[in-house]
C-alpha cells in the first residue's frame, strides 16, 4: 500500500457533462475526506466519511455533487451537469479516526471544464 | 473573515537563511494543528503535526503553537533549494481540516 490512488489525474470534459472520480484510501484508514483546491488557495472541505457513512457536507457540495463510500473501502466524487467554475483539483485524503497521524492526501484529480 | 488566515504574499529567500511562516485563526475549537508543503501539481504532503500548544522540532523545521494568541508559525533553518514549494497551514477541530491559502517559498541557491 504506496498511499491514497486518485484516478483520473487529469479530466478534461465539456459543460453540462457528468464526470466521476476514483479515491483509493490507504487500506487501514476508516476516515477519507474529499477536498476541493482552485489556484492560488488552500484546499476547501467538501465531505468526509467514517468508514462507509457519510458524516458531513460542506455547503460547497451542492446538489449536483454526490460522493459515495461503498463498504468503507473506495471512495467516488461525481459532479453532474459540470460548470466552469467546478473546474479545480479535487484532492482525496485519508487518516485514522484518531487524526493524530495527520491526513494522507493523493495527488488529485485535475477538472477542467471547458 | 475566514476561519484561518494566512497571508499568501510569496516569499524568496537566499539558501541558508531561515524561512518563517504564520497563520492565525479564529476558531478556539481548533484543537490539532498542522503544515503541509505542497509541490506544484501534487497533493499536500504532512510536514508537522502539533495538538494544542507548544513547540514541536523535526530536523530543519520548527512548529510553534501559541492558542491563546491563536497563532501558528513554522520555521526552516537552514533552508535549501528543495525546501521551494507552497506551505499550508491546517487546523482541526476534531472532524476536517480548515486551511490557509498557502506560501509560495522559493529558495534561491
Amino acid at each position: 500500500d504506496t498511499g491514497v490512488s486518485q484516478n483520473p489525474r487529469h479530466k478534461i470534459t465539456k459543460r453540462g457533462q457528468n464526470v466521476t472520480f476514483r479515491c483509493d484510501p490507504i487500506s487501514e484508514h476508516n476516515r477519507l475526506y474529499w477536498y476541493r483546491q482552485t489556484l492560488g488557495q488552500g484546499p476547501e472541505f467538501l465531505t468526509y466519511f467514517q468508514n462507509e457513512a457519510q458524516l458531513e457536507k460542506s455547503r460547497l457540495l451542492s446538489d449536483r455533487f454526490s460522493a459515495e463510500r461503498p463498504k468503507g473501502s473506495f471512495s467516488t466524487l461525481e459532479i453532474q451537469r459540470t460548470e466552469q467554475g467546478d473546474s479545480a483539483m479535487y484532492l482525496c485524503a485519508s487518516s485514522l479516526a484518531q487524526e493524530t497521524d495527520g491526513y494522507t492526501f493523493g495527488s488529485g484529480t485535475r477538472l477542467t471544464v471547458v | 473573515q475566514k476561519e484561518v488566515e494566512q497571508d499568501p504574499g510569496p516569499l524568496s529567500v537566499p539558501e541558508g537563511a531561515i524561512v518563517s511562516l504564520n497563520c492565525t485563526y479564529s476558531n478556539s475549537a481548533f484543537q490539532y494543528f498542522m503544515w503541509y508543503r505542497q509541490y506544484s501539481r501534487k497533493g499536500p504532503e504532512l510536514l508537522m503535526y502539533t495538538y494544542s500548544s507548544g513547540n514541536k522540532e523535526d530536523g530543519r523545521f520548527t512548529a510553534q503553537v501559541d492558542k491563546s494568541s491563536k497563532y501558528i508559525s513554522l520555521f526552516i533553518r537552514d533552508s535549501q533549494p528543495s525546501d521551494s514549494a507552497t506551505y499550508l497551514c491546517a487546523m482541526s477541530s476534531g472532524q476536517g481540516l480548515a486551511f490557509g491559502k498557502g506560501n509560495q517559498v522559493v529558495v534561491i541557491p
